[in-house]
């Protein structure tokens, strides 16, 4: 299985603030990676696919970049809605794995 | 608008099967390109994918599970099913039907249903 690991775990920010989460991946997966927004209680949301191209209707203060093993998402300027918790997701191979979740927490 | 929603019991005793039914709206679950997930989140946890099946019958899954998952289409009803065999109270977790995962534009999730395994 293809191991995705994400950093930091959790991290406490400002409204306004850059922020940027990564995701490593155990071996290539070209740009096969989403990253998802959770909020309790609900399903996750998809922001990002193939790396890099924003979901429709998500923000443009989203942003992913990064190819092979070393990826990032960023939130540009962080709004009150954007607490939650984001996972990145691999679809390169079967079985599909998911990184450990980033919990974006308010300062 | 596709839609999913997730049905079943909320609580299995251990060592007991696991049933599960997605019931799909706006998509018919036999167009092509559609692969049917299913997806857990144990509680305050991350995501671990459990599968997929497709609406002609082919199926993968994650081999963490595989000897306990049975998954099956019923194209009548617009319906996918997970069934997991021999439980224990690590399966207690909120269980998901998702759908165009791997596929670029838009991708749709159930709600989620809390699955608890306790006698």
């Amino acid at each position: 299985d293809i191991q995705m690991t994400q950093s930091p775990s959790s991290l406490s920010a400002s409204v306004g603030d850059r922020v940027t989460i990564t995701c490593r991946a155990s071996q290539g997966i070209r740009n096969d990676l989403g990253w998802f927004q959770q909020k309790p209680g609900k399903a996750p949301k998809r922001l990002i696919y193939a790396a890099s191209s924003l979901q429709s209707g998500v923000p443009s203060r989203f942003s992913g970049s990064g190819s092979g093993t070393e990826f990032t998402l960023t939130i540009s300027s962080l709004q009150p809605e954007d607490f939650a918790t984001y996972f990145c997701l691999q679809y390169n191979t079967y079985p599909l794995t998911f990184g450990g979740g980033t919990k974006v927490e308010i300062k | 608008q596709v839609q999913l929603q997730e049905s079943g019991p909320g609580l299995v005793n251990p060592s007991q099967t696991l049933s599960l039914t997605c019931t799909v709206s706006g998509v018919s679950i036999s167009t092509g390109g559609y692969y049917w997930n299913w997806i857990r989140q144990h509680p305050g946890k991350g995501l671990e994918w459990i599968g997929y099946i497709y609406y002609s019958g082919t199926s993968y899954y994650n081999p963490s599970l595989e000897s306990r998952v049975t998954m099956s289409v019923d194209t009548s009803n617009n319906q996918f099913s997970l069934k997991l065999t021999s439980v224990t109270a690590a399966d207690t977790a909120v269980y998901y039907c998702a759908t165009r995962l791997v596929i670029a534009g838009s991708n749709y999730w159930g709600q989620g249903i809390l699955v608890a395994v306790s006698p």
